[in-house]
């Protein structure tokens, strides 16, 4: 069974730039959350998405937004980057709600984004 | 709000000898508790997990119990091999919410 997919490996960007991360979950998975993994900062909570709505997002300003397909792929869209979005980006998925509350999240490999 | 506690790294160990890498959180009612590991370069994966009290979550030789009277979920590891290195993260997932919150990570390093 496949595991979660990310895309791209690696993004380069510069200031003021968009940038685009994917994922694809888990056969079966309908819930994607995405996490940001900055240096010095550890990993913190960004969105959540569950049947293609969006559940839960963590303090991170608008210019982070998602959203999930019909086929529960999910997309983090970054707007005007600032230096500080530097980070790794990882998505997981889960169940979702029908998994129960506390079902297993399983972990992409994450995309590196760089912002020059 | 919740939050998790780690001990900070690195940790520095030759190989055999005996690991305890603490956590502690803070959390409203009754939350999942979670150890992951993530090797270089690559992305989490879970290691253990705990749900209720005085579970104890085990895996490839490592250990954690759940200790809600001391809020802790501390990891450990008999003997330690070159393998092990990596960064180990606690987490906590809150009743009626999905999400995990995390500790900062604890890098492992393990010398032969």
């Amino acid at each position: 069974e496949a595991g979660v997919t990310q895309s791209p490996t690696h993004l380069i960007k510069t200031r003021g730039q968009q940038a685009t991360l994917r994922c694809s979950p888990i056969s079966g998975h309908t819930s994607v959350y995405w996490y940001q993994q900055a240096l010095g900062l550890g990993l913190q909570f960004l969105l959540w998405y569950d049947e293609g709505e969006e559940r839960n997002r963590g303090n991170f300003p608008p210019r982070f937004s998602g959203r999930q397909f019909p086929n529960y792929s999910s997309e983090l869209n970054v707007n005007a980057l600032e230096l500080e979005d530097s980070a790794l980006y990882l998505c997981a998925s889960s169940l979702g709600t029908s998994g129960g509350p506390r079902n297993e999240q399983f972990f992409g490999p994450g995309t590196r984004l760089t912002v020059l | 709000g919740n939050s998790v506690t780690q001990m900070e790294g690195p940790v520095t160990l030759s190989e055999e000898a005996f690991l305890t890498i603490n956590c502690t959180y803070t959390a409203t009612g009754y939350p999942s508790l979670f150890w992951y590991v993530q090797y270089p370069g690559e992305g989490l994966q879970l290691l253990l997990k705990a749900t209720k009290a005085d579970d104890k979550g085990s895996n490839k030789g490592f250990e954690a119990t759940y200790r809600k009277e001391t809020t802790s979920f501390h990891l450990e590891k008999g003997s330690v091999q070159v393998s092990d290195s990596a960064v180990y993260f606690c987490a906590l997932m809150n009743s009626g919410y999905s999400t995990l919150t995390f500790g900062k990570g604890t890098m492992l390093l393990v010398s032969p």
